[in-house]
């Protein structure tokens, strides 16, 4: 069956340190895009690509960093300039329109030890 | 810019009883719109769509949403809910011509005995 992968599904971060939330999808999407959950805040867009070699900075981009070297994958690096980074992270992929949903993988719950 | 409100962030209701979800956006212009399911822990599902045509969509496990464009709404209803249904929903919007989708804050629908 076709969807997104996201691993690991639980990670912790120790001050200082990177982290990458792997995401991969085999449902021959363009656009793939990275969100940020926080209770009672619904999702924001961190980083986004239409296109493998080119993303563009979502709302709330500082503090991370994205690469797109082959179409199914979209790595998240969450670096240590995320001064909160605690929170639930959400990787989906569409068809690239505007009439189009997303699809979500499972998510990766982010916490700092 | 486009924006998104969903009027309760929480709903409780009994079983069997009728439930309906309210959303609000913000664009004048022509627009699609979504409703996302997400359970526990897990990623959004898409549950139902308004692309064009009938302002009534519906999904296939009950629920249906109206998109009414003066009020600029696109609310969620079913008419006799299950336990199953406790879960968070979110509304999305994206403009036409437009590419990114913005969700509202989600209304968390608590289903009871």
């Amino acid at each position: 069956d076709g969807g997104i992968t996201q691993s690991p599904k639980y990670l912790f971060r120790k001050e200082g340190q990177n982290v990458t939330l792997s995401c991969e999808q085999n449902l021959n999407h363009d656009a793939m895009y990275w969100y940020r959950q926080d209770p009672g805040q619904g999702l924001r867009l961190i980083y986004y690509s239409q296109i493998v070699n080119d993303f563009q900075k979502g709302d709330i981009a500082e503090g991370y960093s994205v690469s797109r070297e082959k179409k199914e994958s979209f790595p998240l690096t969450v670096t240590s300039a995320q001064k909160n980074p605690t929170a639930f992270y959400l990787c989906a992929s569409s068809i690239v329109a505007d009439n189009q949903p997303q699809h979500f993988g499972d998510g990766t719950r982010l916490s700092i030890l | 810019a486009q924006s998104v409100t969903q009027l309760d962030s929480q709903v409780p209701v009994f079983e069997e009883a009728p439930v309906e979800l309210r959303c609000n956006y913000s664009s004048s212009v022509s627009v699609y719109l979504f409703w996302y399911v997400q359970y526990p822990n897990q990623g959004l599902q898409l549950l139902l769509k308004y692309l064009s045509g009938s302002t009534l969509v519906e999904s296939i496990n009950g629920f249906e949403a109206e998109f009414n464009k003066s009020q600029t709404s696109f609310h969620l209803r079913k008419p006799s809910v299950h336990i199953s249904d406790t879960a968070e929903y979110f509304c999305a919007v994206s403009d036409t011509g437009g590419f990114k989708t913005i969700f509202g804050a989600g209304t968390r629908l608590f289903v009871k005995a």
